[in-house]
Parts: structure tokens; C-alpha cells; sequence
């Protein structure tokens, strides 16, 4: 799971402002989903992106939030106008195989620890 | 909506002892059954099981999965203060993983 790359591993926003979060997937993987992590919870599912296309939004909250994957570069997680409560561990995974496939297991990457103050 | 109940929330055991961490399951279109271990920062794969009855083993880990009943148990034995950890049971169906809250496994000299 060291090849999931996520960054920053630590950010600290106030109240009203943006947090842009990176990751770059493992080598050869060209699946990205996001996860977050509140204290005391497990870990819930976001968003599920191949390159250029949001092949699964479902867990992503309706308003300030959004993600991207674009053709070069790494993957995008943004939050703007962050609240308290969008503090919490944001996780990055990756997986080599298209939806469906049960052979490919999904690694995650060190995460982001969002704190808004 | 597809739900992963994990029991029990958390544990505390000795050096030595063999833990049994469960995992119940309800989805739609099941794919695959996933364990990862949990240190503070991001989750480890264990393992993935997909077929029932066939045990999983890694070292003192192992972990089997019947989809009859729709479970899983992860087993630790000969557990070691390394151990301390959350362990997360994960389904894979259709396009995303649905993760159970976690077992806090405390492992303690």
C-alpha cells in the first residue's frame, strides 16, 4: 500500500476556506477511491473515479465537495468552505481492475488527516 | 443499502491468546470479502476471500468465509503486543467497498 500516494498527510484549514487533497495511484492502477474516516468510525466510501470519468459519487456529500481524476496528474479531492465536521482522516485506494472483478484487492494510501479549526 | 457489522467493537487480550474477530455481512451483488489491519494510519490488506470454506493463512492469521450464513471470522493466534490494532472487515460489491466499523484489538505483555 506504500505505492498509494497521498498528500498533504496533514492540513490544517480555517473555517470557510478550501482544502485541495492529492493522490496519486499505484503504479499501473488506474482506479481511484475516496474514503473518509471520522473518529471513532469506520471507514465510509466517497467516491469511485477512473481516469477522466466519476463512475460512483454516491457517498460524496451533494454540496462543497468534489473530485476529479484528470488524464495526467493525480487525483483531486476538494472541500470548499470546510466546516468543523469535515474534519477527519481522508483515505486514497487504488485498484489495477475494472468494478466487478473479485480477483483485485484495492490498497490504500497513508491518508490525509483534515483539521478544521 | 449494504451493511458490514463487526463484533466484537474491541478486545483486550494477553500475549499468547487466540482472538476470533467476526464479520456479518448484507449486500447486494457480493464480489469479495476483505480484512485489513488498521495502525493509525492507512489500512493494510490481509486478505480477500471470495469462495466459502476456503481458508486463508498468513502466519499466525487466517480467515475463512461462509457465504451461506453470510460471515467471516478472522483468526489471530499465539497473539503479540504487535498485534494492537483496528481490524477492518470490508465487501466488495459492485464498484465500492463497504467497510464495517472496526475491531479494536488490544493486545497487552
Amino acid at each position: 500500500n506504500a505505492g498509494v500516494m497521498q498528500n498533504p498527510r496533514h492540513l490544517v484549514r480555517r473555517r470557510g476556506q478550501e482544502a485541495r487533497l492529492r493522490c496519486s495511484p499505484m503504479k499501473g492502477h488506474s482506479h481511484v477511491y475516496w474514503y473518509r474516516q471520522l473518529p471513532e468510525e469506520g471507514l465510509k466510501f466517497m467516491v469511485y473515479l477512473q481516469k477522466e470519468n466519476i463512475i460512483d459519487e454516491s457517498g460524496m456529500p451533494k454540496e462543497r465537495f468534489s473530485a476529479e481524476f484528470p488524464k495526467e496528474g493525480p487525483s483531486i479531492l476538494r472541500i470548499q468552505q470546510v466546516v468543523r465536521g469535515d474534519s477527519a482522516a481522508y483515505f486514497c485506494a487504488s485498484s489495477p481492475l475494472v468494478q466487478g472483478a473479485s480477483g483485485n484487492t484495492i490498497y490504500f494510501g497513508e491518508g490525509s488527516w483534515l483539521t478544521v479549526v | 443499502e449494504d451493511k458490514v457489522v463487526q463484533s466484537p467493537l474491541s478486545l483486550v487480550v494477553h500475549e499468547g491468546d487466540t482472538v476470533t474477530l467476526n464479520c456479518s455481512y448484507e449486500v447486494t451483488n457480493f464480489r469479495s470479502l476483505l480484512w485489513y489491519k488498521q495502525e493509525k494510519k492507512a489500512p493494510t490488506f490481509l486478505f480477500m476471500l471470495t469462495s466459502s470454506g476456503i481458508e486463508k493463512k498468513s502466519g499466525r492469521l487466517s480467515s475463512i468465509l461462509d457465504k451461506k450464513e453470510l460471515f467471516s471470522i478472522l483468526n489471530i493466534t499465539a497473539t503479540q503486543t504487535g498485534d494492537s490494532a483496528v481490524y477492518l472487515c470490508a465487501v466488495r460489491a459492485n464498484s465500492k467497498l463497504t467497510f464495517g466499523k472496526g475491531i479494536t484489538l488490544s493486545v497487552r505483555p
